[in-house]
């Protein structure tokens, strides 16, 4: 398996324009993780789905952040519309569920958000 | 205060040295997660466990639920092992709680 697979690796944006971030999970993997990385606050939990429904959003920082999972083998995250503050790297990660299962993360999306 | 503790926050250690890196957690967990990161930014698993110790290489892994502690040790260090190691509790479901990370220098 070519593990979880995210698009785009590096992005630089204008304040205001809008970012998606795409991720593929590994196959027949059922829970889906984003995270975000910054140097002041480290690695937090965006949002998580299992079996493509959300189920813990509580760490999307404001409604300018979305995310779906149409199917179990797609998700977005999405910046509408994108401020500096938002530069960070934005981790997917998958794993089967039920907890207590390893997390494959993928290489991450580096935005810069200008 | 956080719910997960990492101790220390940047060690740097000559190689050959034996590594250890403390995670103190608050929460009930499911499971417990010691991740590497390197320079170029990338994320590996390392372990996943809920109870005991598990060993690969020269990494080893513990944890005491009693005591909500782990810890990550390194034998015979190298450069090549100089990264970020980051816990993570594992908390009710699949909700995960990250440290704020490790910086491991090892030098030549």
């Amino acid at each position: 398996d070519a593990g979880v697979i995210q698009s785009p690796r590096h992005e630089v944006t204008e304040m205001g324009q809008e970012v998606t971030l795409r991720c593929k999970p590994i196959s027949g993997h059922n829970s889906l993780f984003w995270y975000r990385q910054t140097m002041m606050r480290g690695l937090e939990l965006l949002i998580y789905f299992n079996n493509n429904v959300p189920i813990d959003d509580s760490g999307m920082p404001e409604d300018r952040f979305s995310a779906k999972m149409p199917n179990a083998s797609f998700s977005t995250l999405k910046i509408q519309p994108s401020e500096p503050r938002d530069s960070a790297v934005y981790f997917c990660a998958s794993s089967l569920s039920a907890g207590g299962n390893t997390i494959y993360f993928g290489e991450g999306s580096w935005l810069t958000v200008v | 205060k956080n719910e997960v503790e990492q101790s220390p926050q940047n060690l740097t250690a000559q190689e050959g040295e034996f590594i250890t890196i403390n995670c103190s957690y608050s929460v009930g967990i499911s499971a417990l997660h010691w991740l590497q990161q390197h320079p170029g930014g990338g994320i590996v698993s390392l372990f996943m466990l809920s109870s005991g110790k598990k060993k690969h290489g020269r990494l080893i892994a513990t944890i005491n639920i009693q005591e909500k502690h782990s810890s990550l040790h390194i034998t015979a260090s190298h450069p090549r092992d100089s990264a970020v190691y980051i816990c993570a509790a594992q908390a009710g479901g699949d909700k995960i709680i990250f440290g704020k990370g490790t910086r491991l220098h090892i030098l030549p």
